[in-house]
């Protein structure tokens, strides 16, 4: 029962390079989330979906893409890494209103 | 737009004393409410939900919370602080009406005192 699986758990980057963060969730969620967590700011939504091939911009989406091609993933793109998207990154997933998101581990990314 | 303040990053209670963290919201529509707690190097994990019905809510651990509308708040408590509950604490809220996004708070971070 692995619920929400994150890859890879650490990353670190040079400013400029690119990478995608993999969300998986084996629940047959239809709503899924990326957040952006940093110290004494909580969590903050980056994008988000509701159901496969369908994406939306959240609280702080510049500089991130994503793609939702099947239901049961979730990819975070970074272009272009600058420093300031050093931070933990969680994925979320959840049937869909009023019910609960189940997060993954997170994802630590430093960008030198 | 919703939106949810949290008082106090950082709340320190001795062992055996009553938890209190405060979350107030805003909405325009009836909120469901949720409260979430991070243990370091872990994900979030839920404690309670309020969605309909009844105001008080039981979650795990011992915590509840009591969501009233005249003062938007759904303030989480425990009767006595465990040591084990020290962690990081977040308030959310959602709605039908939200584009289905979950908006988080700043946090609280719960220190035990022995």
């Amino acid at each position: 029962n692995a619920g929400v699986t994150q890859t890879p758990k650490f990353r670190v980057l040079k400013t400029g390079q690119s990478m995608t963060l993999l969300c998986a969730q084996d629940m047959n969620h239809e709503y899924m989330y990326w957040y952006r967590q940093d110290p004494g700011m909580g969590l903050r939504l980056i994008h988000y979906s509701v159901g496969e091939g369908t994406t939306a911009k959240g609280e702080v989406p510049d500089g991130y893409n994503v793609s939702r091609l099947k239901k049961q993933n979730f990819l975070l793109g970074l272009e272009s890494a600058a420093p300031s998207q050093t931070s933990v990154y969680f994925c979320a997933s959840r049937t869909g209103p009023p019910a609960e998101a189940f997060f993954g581990q997170g994802t630590r990314l430093t960008v030198v | 737009a919703q939106s949810v303040t949290q008082l106090g990053s950082h709340v320190s209670v001795s062992e055996g004393a009553l938890v209190l963290l405060r979350c107030n919201y805003s909405s325009s529509v009836p909120p469901y409410l949720f409260w979430y707690v991070q243990y370091p190097n872990q994900g979030l994990q839920l404690l309670l939900k309020y969605t309909t019905g009844a105001t008080l809510v039981k979650g795990i651990n011992g915590f509840e919370a009591e969501f009233k509308k005249s003062e938007t708040s759904f303030h989480l408590t425990k009767p006595s602080a465990h040591m084990s509950d020290a962690a990081e604490y977040f308030c959310a809220v959602s709605s039908y009406s939200s584009a289905s996004k979950i908006i988080f708070g700043s946090g609280t971070r719960l220190s035990i005192r022995p």
